[in-house]
């Protein structure tokens, strides 16, 4: 079967680093995206990995191994606006949406 | 500003009534989708359509019809709502003719069933 996981719950201190995992099995590959929701809002698209390799947009970067079937979402300079779930999401070779279930993200001052 | 809504952000129904959920995109995209999302879950898509008057079971239609007469409205109706259609429910769009691409995600609609 498809799988996608990730941690439950994560938390970090304000102004520090924080790493989100997420590992996928699915039936093939068509690219993984990082998603942002807050509590009681849409999703919003954070980035899309398609190749190897690490992505930056400002303070958020994601990073892919399609030989490891994984991914990592790093977040710097936390700030208080960033607690909120982080969605991992693989489109697999049918080009469907596999979504894991997610990761909420605490930020303490 | 690219804009996705739905028409109720609350809903509370009775068990057997027919629900309807209506979603509106105002960024000329083909592609329309309804998931569901409950606690512990990741996002579960229930129908999604490519095109006017199109429709594609997701991977939970039991329950749901979709109609989609217009290309900006995506309709989900729950002919006979039950109490495990208790949830969030999240429309989405994305441009293009296959299911590449950013989802543009409305506010959803949170529908409890008594």
């Amino acid at each position: 079967g498809q799988n996608i996981d990730q941690p439950t719950e994560m938390t970090a201190t304000e102004g520090a680093i924080v790493q989100i995992n997420c590992t996928y099995q699915t039936s093939g590959f068509n690219g993984l995206f990082w998603y942002q929701q807050h509590a009681g809002e849409a999703p919003t698209f954070l980035s899309y990995n398609v190749l190897d390799g690490l992505e930056e947009k400002g303070r958020f970067s994601s990073f892919l191994s399609r030989s490891k079937g994984y991914s990592y979402l790093l977040l710097k300079e936390l700030q208080m606006k960033d607690s909120a779930s982080y969605l991992c999401a693989v489109m697999d070779s049918n080009y469907q949406l596999i979504w894991g279930a997610g990761t909420k993200l605490i930020i303490k001052p | 500003d690219v804009k996705v809504t739905q028409s109720s952000r609350y809903l509370v129904k009775r068990t057997g009534e027919k629900v309807f959920l209506e979603c509106v995109q105002d960024m000329d995209h083909e592609n329309m989708f309804w998931y569901r999302q409950d606690p512990g879950l990741g996002l579960r898509l229930i129908y999604f359509s490519y095109d006017v008057k199109m429709k594609e079971k997701g991977d939970i239609p039991e329950g749901y019809s979709v109609s989609r007469e217009k290309k900006e409205r995506f309709s989900l109706i729950l002919e006979s709502a039950s109490t495990n259609q208790t949830s969030m429910y999240l429309c989405a769009s994305s441009l293009g003719q296959t299911n590449t691409g950013e989802l543009f995600f409305g506010e959803g609609s949170r529908l409890t069933v008594l």
